[in-house]
């Protein structure tokens, strides 16, 4: 019964790489995001997809590019990888983009780029 | 955009102990949500409260919406209550969407 759920949990993997993290959410939310957590606990929202439709994109770079196949699948691609890359990913819904939303996370998936 | 402090950014616990994490932000907000972090790395939602009380169990919240800050207290504390405790905001721009900005923490260890 797992609401929103990530694979993989661990990525490791050297510069250069190309590399995919998926994310489902059964919660039946309309909204879905990508939040970056670095070294420093610090949390940032990376995107945010509404029924599929690209809604917010925060200043990333270009390497990293969202697909959402579904209004349940919200999948990070990233190109090129760099060693500043490195961090946690969560991926996170929530039930609707107006007025209101609580925001559920997934468990985080920890990349490491050598 | 809107600025997010949280203080203590660390504190450290008896167990059995009670305390108060406090969140100022910077603008009016339609979100406000607090969330754990465990040592285990996973995002807990703890209370979604843009404004009023709410509790749960040895925790509680209040948002005071018009002074732009909230409060999480923490009561009877336990070894398990450790980790980072997050307050996370949103003002919900239509056109811009959905977006949550976290404060930098507090930093919770409670010592047996």
């Amino acid at each position: 019964d797992t609401a929103v759920s990530q694979t993989p949990k661990y990525l490791v993997t050297q510069m250069g790489n190309d590399k995919s993290i998926k994310c489902e959410q059964n919660l039946g939310h309309d909204t879905m995001y990508w939040y970056k957590q670095d070294s420093k606990k610090f949390l940032k929202i990376m995107f945010s997809y509404n029924n599929k439709e690209l809604i917010i994109n925060e200043t990333v770079p270009n390497r990293f590019s969202p697909k959402s196949p579904d209004k349940a699948h919200l999948n990070l691609h990233i190109n090129s990888l760099e060693l500043g890359d490195s961090a946690v990913y969560f991926c996170a819904s929530s039930p609707r983009q107006y007025p209101t939303n609580e925001q559920y996370f997934g468990p985080g998936t920890r990349l490491t780029v050598t | 955009g809107i600025q997010v402090e949280q203080s203590p950014p660390d504190l450290i616990l008896q167990e059995g102990a009670n305390s108060t994490l406090r969140c100022n932000f910077s603008d009016s907000v339609n979100n406000l949500q607090w969330f754990h972090q465990n040592p285990w790395g996973q995002l807990i939602n703890l209370f979604y409260i843009p404004s009023g009380t709410k509790q749960n169990g040895r925790l509680s919240a209040t948002t005071v919406a018009t002074e732009r800050y909230s409060l999480l207290y923490i009561s009877s504390s336990q070894t398990t209550d450790s980790g980072v405790y997050f307050c996370a905001v949103d003002r919900l721009i239509k056109a811009a969407g959905n977006k949550l900005t976290f404060g930098g923490g507090t930093r919770v260890l409670v010592k047996p």
